[in-house]
């Protein structure tokens, strides 16, 4: 089962930053907070992950609180394309076969 | 650039009839992963191959489910004697490795079997 907690949906304005939240207080030290996303009609596609520290790339930001039980993932002006279903999974880095064990997700609907 | 593929990507079966899946990873990932996904649920995993070695099937839900990977390369997941319940899209991914390694992952099949 998965070890995270997603809102169902979620909607957001075009231009403004989207700010996705996940519950995962279970996770253990050596696990890390990924996220994907899934457009309609497409396979899963990457996005960031992170241990404890904050991370930025070029699709988004990713905050973890301290004790590491929540975090939220930002897109930081959400656009039209940015419509998909976005999942948070906790995962061991090193040492295992890495396959992603998925929740339901949340669906992050932007609009005009 | 290349990425991971899958053929074909839509098929409808006639219930009992055998099916067969492929998908060519991303050249040179040693890591390839076999997911479904039913309507309006994440995607479950199936199957992981570690270049050709499959090392573990334990999400196969049955026995009419096999999957092969004999040259390390391209991927196939057969289902024997379709059911309905096995209508659902059926993803593949692929990594450099496995651990923490960025999955990329095919457009999918999606398979209705009536």
């Amino acid at each position: 089962d998965a070890k995270t907690t997603q809102p169902t949906s979620m909607d957001c304005a075009e231009g403004r930053a989207a700010n996705l939240p996940c519950n995962h207080s279970t996770i253990s030290g050596n696990e890390y907070v990924y996220w994907y996303r899934q457009i309609h009609s497409q396979g899963p596609q990457y996005i960031i992950h992170g241990l404890k520290n904050n991370e930025t790339n070029e699709m988004a930001s990713l905050i973890i609180t301290e004790d590491r039980k929540s975090s939220t993932l930002i897109l930081p002006h959400a656009t039209l394309r940015d419509t998909a279903v976005y999942y948070c999974i906790v995962r061991v880095a090193r040492g295992s076969q890495g396959n992603l064990i998925f929740g339901k997700g949340t669906k992050l609907s932007v609009k005009p | 650039g290349a990425g991971v593929s899958q053929s074909p990507r839509y098929k409808v079966a006639k219930r009992g009839q055998d099916v067969a899946l492929r998908c060519d990873p991303i050249s040179g990932h040693v890591s390839l992963f076999w997911y479904q996904q039913a309507l309006g649920q994440g995607p479950e995993f199936l199957t992981y191959f570690q270049n050709e070695a499959q090392l573990d099937k334990s999400g196969l839900p049955s026995d009419r489910f096999f999957a092969e990977r004999p040259e390390g390369s391209v991927s196939t997941l057969k289902i024997q004697r379709t059911q309905q319940e096995d209508s659902a899209v059926y993803l593949c991914a692929s990594s450099l490795g496995g651990g923490g390694y960025e999955q990329y992952f095919g457009p999918g099949t999606r398979l209705t079997v009536t």
